[in-house]
């Protein structure tokens, strides 16, 4: 596709719930990140992919917290016994390479635990 | 780990007036710097980047930063704003050296008054 595209655009969960939020990339894309977005604040990085390996999950708030890419490609986040302080937007980017190049982010999941 | 400080959260400016926003990073070897820019319910649209060379870079929308080592700030800047360019505006960082991670700013609000 054109860009990022992220799935759902919303998502309300009751409190101990599970979800799964999906990130399909732009083709090609090697790098793959999830960021968490509080209201009125910047993303925060939660997880990093390099095709399929995880390189870095120093982000993931607790144990309950879990990505995957296992083809390199689409990726799912996961969040198990959803809490109220999860309730976020998600965010989703891919990049070409490296740092250098910038990321293209998807509209991102809006996920509300009440 | 680097981190980037935007000073103002909330700019309010006339129409066809200028603005600055600004960004200022913690210091490493060497950087490379973006401006991202998020409308309503959308993800960050990247509106500019600086790799290397020139310190003047121009993005799209008519927006420009300098980048300015010495003082290691990064800001925005345009001569004439409108109404559309109302939206939140984050500053970025990466290095290279942390596993490809991006590092945000906490953004600034800019409101365009007509």
């Amino acid at each position: 596709g054109a860009g990022v595209s992220q799935s759902p655009r919303y998502k309300v969960a009751k409190r101990g719930q599970d979800v799964a939020l999906r990130c399909d990339p732009i083709s090609g894309h090697v790098s793959l990140f999830w960021y968490q977005q509080a209201l009125g604040q910047g993303p925060e990085f939660l997880t990093y992919f390099q095709n399929e390996a995880q390189l870095d999950k120093s982000g993931l708030p607790s144990d309950r917290f879990f990505a995957e890419r296992p083809e390199g490609s689409v990726s799912t986040l996961k969040i198990q016994r959803t809490q109220q302080e999860d309730s976020a937007v998600y965010l989703c980017a891919s990049s070409a390479r490296d740092s250098s190049s910038p990321l293209h982010f998807g509209n991102g999941t809006r996920l509300t635990v009440t | 780990a680097q981190s980037v400080t935007q000073l103002d959260s909330q700019v309010p400016v006339f129409e066809e007036a200028p603005v600055e926003l600004r960004c200022n990073y913690s210091s490493s070897v060497s950087v490379y710097l973006f401006w991202y820019v998020q409308y309503p319910n959308q993800g960050l649209q990247l509106l500019l980047k600086y790799l290397s060379g020139s310190t003047l870079v121009k993005g799209i929308n008519g927006f420009e930063a300098e980048f300015n080592k010495s003082q290691t700030s990064f800001h925005l800047r345009k001569p004439s704003v409108h109404i559309s360019d109302t939206a939140e505006y984050f500053c970025a960082v990466s290095d290279g050296f942390t596993g490809n991670q991006f590092y945000f700013g906490t953004g600034t609000s800019l409101t365009v008054i007509p």
